[in-house]
């Protein structure tokens, strides 16, 4: 069965250290992948995709993801963690060839970052 | 947040009655779905929209019906609410093309 990943229910991270999200899917074929970061009492919003090319991708609020194909990774990052990039963070993968754009949302995992 | 807006934002209702969620665009995306979220489950999708009156299910769709008479609007339809379905419910939007979603504030829903 298709699915996502997010092996930590939660990351507790000092700001200005360097924080690491984690993902990995199980999906057969060349998946896009995503990450969502959902605010309190917000919709989810959009913050990077990696669709094809280089495996480094660069998203909004100075975030980054790596893809990794032979991991089935695609990790969340950013060298220096502010206090305001507290929230909730969703991996999503769309499998090739699914109809609607449809995509699968993996459980979450809530970031902390103490002052 | 701005392009889509969901109606009521939260609403409290009995077991057995029914209740319909509203989802409306003005983003003319093609694609719209309805998501439930709850602890430990992430998002799950419950039906999708790939054009008017184009509908389909999605994972978790037994007791939900969809409504697409609009580009614009997406209805949702508890039939006959559960304690089950107590939630919250997130419209979202996809251009063709895009891959990306794009979502709404959610509906807060508890059914007692």
């Amino acid at each position: 069965a298709q699915s996502v990943a997010q092996p930590e229910d939660q990351v507790n991270v000092a700001e200005g250290n360097p924080l690491t999200v984690k993902c990995t899917y199980s999906v057969s074929g060349n998946p896009y992948l995503f990450w969502y970061v959902q605010y309190p009492n917000r919709g989810l919003q959009f913050l990077l995709k990696y669709i094809t090319g280089d495996n480094l991708v660069k998203g909004s609020y100075g975030f980054e993801a790596e893809f990794n194909k032979s991991q089935t990774s695609f990790h969340l990052k950013k060298p220096s963690a502010l206090v305001s990039d507290s929230a909730l963070y969703f991996c999503a993968v769309r499998p090739p060839y699914s109809s609607a754009s449809k995509i699968i949302f993996g459980s979450g995992t809530r970031l902390s970052i103490r002052p | 947040d701005a392009g889509i807006t969901q109606s009521p934002r939260h609403k409290v209702t009995e077991t057995g009655t029914p209740v319909t969620l509203r989802c409306h665009q003005t983003e003319n995306h093609r694609y719209m779905y309805w998501y439930r979220q709850d602890p430990g489950h992430g998002l799950r999708l419950i039906h999708y929209s790939y054009g008017v009156k184009d509908t389909d299910k999605g994972e978790v769709s037994d007791g939900y019906s969809v409504s697409r008479s609009k580009t614009e609007d997406f209805l949702l339809t508890l039939e006959s609410a559960t304690s089950s379905q107590t939630s919250v419910y997130f419209c979202a939007t996809g251009e063709e093309g895009s891959y990306e979603q794009y979502f709404g504030p959610g509906t807060r829903l508890t059914v007692t």
